[in-house]
């Protein structure tokens, strides 16, 4: 299968501070990718979609200055948490849908992200 | 909108012997996908099998089955010959394949079912 990237693995930062966490499909393009945040031994709950050279889409909830999303191009999607709180720390996944394939979408390993 | 529902938090098997997990699901878009993902303590999210909705027959992958009932809403998963290496948390999802949908593309996903399996 295809291969999604992320990084960081893992990071730790202190509170008031930005994160910036990479999303990459390796061997394929993706117009959308999409960011997943995920708390201990529950659900993965979609924050927003982000498509190539356009706006994200957030979901409900999700606050858009907090969680900027930019999609520069067809390889890459970046997720920037600003001005972290502990409450922001939690598990964040990436998800890449291939380009014309609805049924293939390959997620990335996940960062997991604590903030002091 | 739409919804999956795993109603087993946890399931227990034993080592070779065959466990199935349930998912149903609800949905008013008349063309969907249905996805199983498996979640290891790692944190990545490993692909398991699709069934789309139109699809005649139930979806096989290996040891990997899905047993898809349209009529009754569900997309159990079952896995033959249990390994230990097949103890993790499980996912059923579902998409909708409606292109120009507000959902299209978006992957709902239930609420888990942690398997573990004894020797």
């Amino acid at each position: 299968g295809a291969v999604v990237s992320q990084h960081p693995s893992r990071v730790i930062c202190k509170s008031g501070t930005s994160v910036k966490i990479e999303c990459r499909s390796l061997d394929f393009q993706a117009t959308t990718m999409f960011w997943y945040r995920q708390f201990p031994k529950k659900s993965l709950m979609l924050m927003a979609t982000s498509n190539e050279g356009s706006k994200a889409t957030y979901e409900q909830g999700v606050e858009k200055d907090k969680f900027l999303i930019n999609h520069a191009s067809l390889t890459l999607s970046t997720l920037t948490v600003t001005s972290a709180h502990p409450e922001d720390s939690s598990f964040y996944i990436c998800s890449a849908r291939v380009i014309d394939r609805a049924y293939e979408q390959y997620f990335g390993p996940g960062t997991r992200l604590t903030v002091t | 909108a739409q919804k999956i529902t795993q109603t087993q938090p946890g399931m227990f098997v034993q080592e070779k012997e065959a466990v199935t997990l349930d998912c149903t699901y609800d949905t008013s878009d008349p063309s969907y996908g249905l996805f199983w993902y498996k979640q290891p303590s790692s944190g990545e999210m490993i692909f398991l099998i699709y069934q789309g909705s139109y699809d005649q027959q139930n979806a096989t992958e290996g040891r990997y089955s899905l047993n898809f009932q349209k009529a009754r809403k569900s997309a159990n998963l079952v896995i033959s010959a249990s390994q230990l290496g097949d103890s993790a948390m499980y996912f059923c999802a579902m998409r909708s394949l409606l292109t120009g949908g507000t959902s299209y593309g978006k992957l709902t996903f239930g609420q888990g079912t942690i398997l573990t399996v004894h020797p």
